[in-house]
């Protein structure tokens, strides 16, 4: 099974701030990688899909990279509204895998 | 508007059954993949597995952890999917968030449920 390694777990930030979420898949998953976010208490909301292809409705401020077995995710300038928890999938094959989790929070 | 809204969660004892289901509206439901998530309290999401539209000869594949005990069905007439979860663990405890495919973006877990949660406890 492909393992989905994601870092930082925890991440203080400003907001105005530009922040990086990596994750790192085991073996190379091609482009097949997805973003979420998910708010305490909601549903997770898909963000990112094929590694960098923002998903309609998504700030520009959002973006996604990578291929093969390193991904980030990047927000451009941190609003009050992403402070949440995010998460990356892989859906090369199965079994799918989530990463841990980055839990962002307002400094 | 695509629309998964899922029930049947509760508190069930160890080594006892539930069966979740996952109605939807929105979308032509028999053309799609659906699949189950997971998440444990304060944790992180577990995928438990999907099952595939009847023209894909409508297979269902599993996590290690609930493979064998857990069983993915769906009623294209109805355009609800169910999780039928035997044998259950206190780790099985989770919130339960169902899924459905779409072609654009091709993900398969692009729309989600509200989620229901599940407690196995004695």
């Amino acid at each position: 099974a492909i393992q989905m390694t994601q870092s930082p777990s925890y991440l203080s930030a400003y907001v105005g701030d530009r922040v990086t979420i990596t994750c790192r898949a085991s073996q190379g998953i091609r482009s097949d990688l997805v973003w979420y976010q998910q708010k305490p208490g909601k549903a997770p909301k898909l963000l990112i899909y094929d590694a960098s292809s923002l998903q309609t409705g998504v700030p520009s401020r959002f973006s996604g990279s990578g291929s093969g077995t390193d991904f980030t995710l990047t927000i451009s300038s941190l609003q009050p509204e992403d402070f949440a928890t995010y998460y990356c999938l892989q859906d090369y094959n199965y079994p799918y895998s989530f990463g841990q989790g980055t839990k962002l929070e307002i400094k | 508007e695509v629309q998964l809204v899922e029930s049947g969660g509760g508190l069930v004892q160890p080594g006892r059954s539930l069966r979740l289901s996952c109605r939807t509206s929105g979308f032509t439901f028999g053309d799609y993949v659906m699949s189950w998530v997971r998440q444990a309290p304060g944790k992180g999401l577990e995928w438990v597995g999907f099952i595939r539209s009847n023209a894909y000869g409508g297979r269902a594949e599993y996590a290690a952890s609930v493979k064998g005990r857990f069983i993915i069905s769906r009623d294209d007439s109805e355009s609800i999917a169910y999780l039928q979860m035997d044998s259950l663990k206190i780790e099985d405890t989770a919130v339960y968030y169902c899924a459905s495919q779409t072609l654009v973006p091709a993900t398969l877990l692009s729309n989600w449920g509200q989620g229901t949660l599940v407690t196995v406890s004695s």
